[in-house]
């Protein structure tokens, strides 16, 4: 159980260009989602908190017009990284949380290449 | 505010040696969860355990332990006879319950740790 998929796995864009990144919870509810970036050896990087049916909660320094956040049903949240740019290029991931308990269970990941 | 140190960056260990991670934690808060998740070359997070604040009981699965002591404010990961397929970079994570109910919160994460089996 606790199977969270993500959309698609890799993606090269010219710059200036829109992304959209799925992720879903497959076998369970989960109220709050999030999405994370890491760097090249690096540690994760919360980006913001999405909440099912509200707008989603971004960290300090992460631009809400540049990275949209839609949590439409108790199973997918999407991310669109709007008007992409070569800084841009990471891997993204996001994770899913049950309704009660506090674990949160990963995507597999995106990377995003921008050219 | 909530900090997790990970001070080893790199570990490297030939296969059916042990290894122990080590993770310490900051946090003021009485009530809360300690993870470990395992990332693979693939990229996934995978999952490991998770450990509340009024447990300090010691766990064990299969070739994994982890050692919980709040006298140290840490909680290391032990692997017993470690193998290839062990190599990956391993995080240590915590998170404190944003509300009485235990509604989500945010995880705050270690800079992990890579470890590396040699055959």
């Amino acid at each position: 159980g606790a199977v969270v998929s993500q959309h698609p796995s890799r993606v090269i864009c010219k710059s200036g260009t829109s992304v959209k990144i799925e992720c879903r919870s497959l076998d369970f509810q989960a109220t709050t989602m999030f999405w994370y970036r890491q760097f090249p050896k690096q540690s994760l990087m919360l980006m913001a908190t999405s909440n099912e049916g509200s707008k989603a909660t971004y960290e300090q320094g992460v631009e809400k017009d540049k990275f949209l956040i839609n949590h439409a049903s108790l199973t997918l949240s999407t991310l669109t990284v709007t008007s992409a740019h070569p800084e841009d290029s990471s891997f993204y991931i996001c994770s899913a949380s049950l309704v009660l308990g506090d674990t949160q269970y990963f995507g597999p990941g995106t990377r995003l290449t921008v050219l | 505010a909530q900090k997790v140190t990970q001070a080893q960056t790199e570990i490297s260990v030939v296969e059916k040696e042990d290894v122990t991670l080590d993770c310490v934690y900051e946090t003021r808060d009485t009530t809360y969860y300690l993870f470990w998740y395992k990332q693979p070359p693939s990229g996934e997070l995978v999952f490991l355990i998770r450990r509340n604040s009024f447990d300090e009981q010691n766990e064990i699965s299969g070739r994994y332990s982890w050692n919980f002591q709040k006298s140290t404010s840490s909680f290391n990961f032990t692997i017993t006879a470690s193998q290839v397929v062990d190599s990956a970079v391993y995080f240590c994570a915590l998170s404190v319950p944003l509300s009485y109910t235990g509604a989500n919160s945010k995880l705050t994460f270690g800079k992990g740790i890579t470890l590396s089996v040699r055959p």
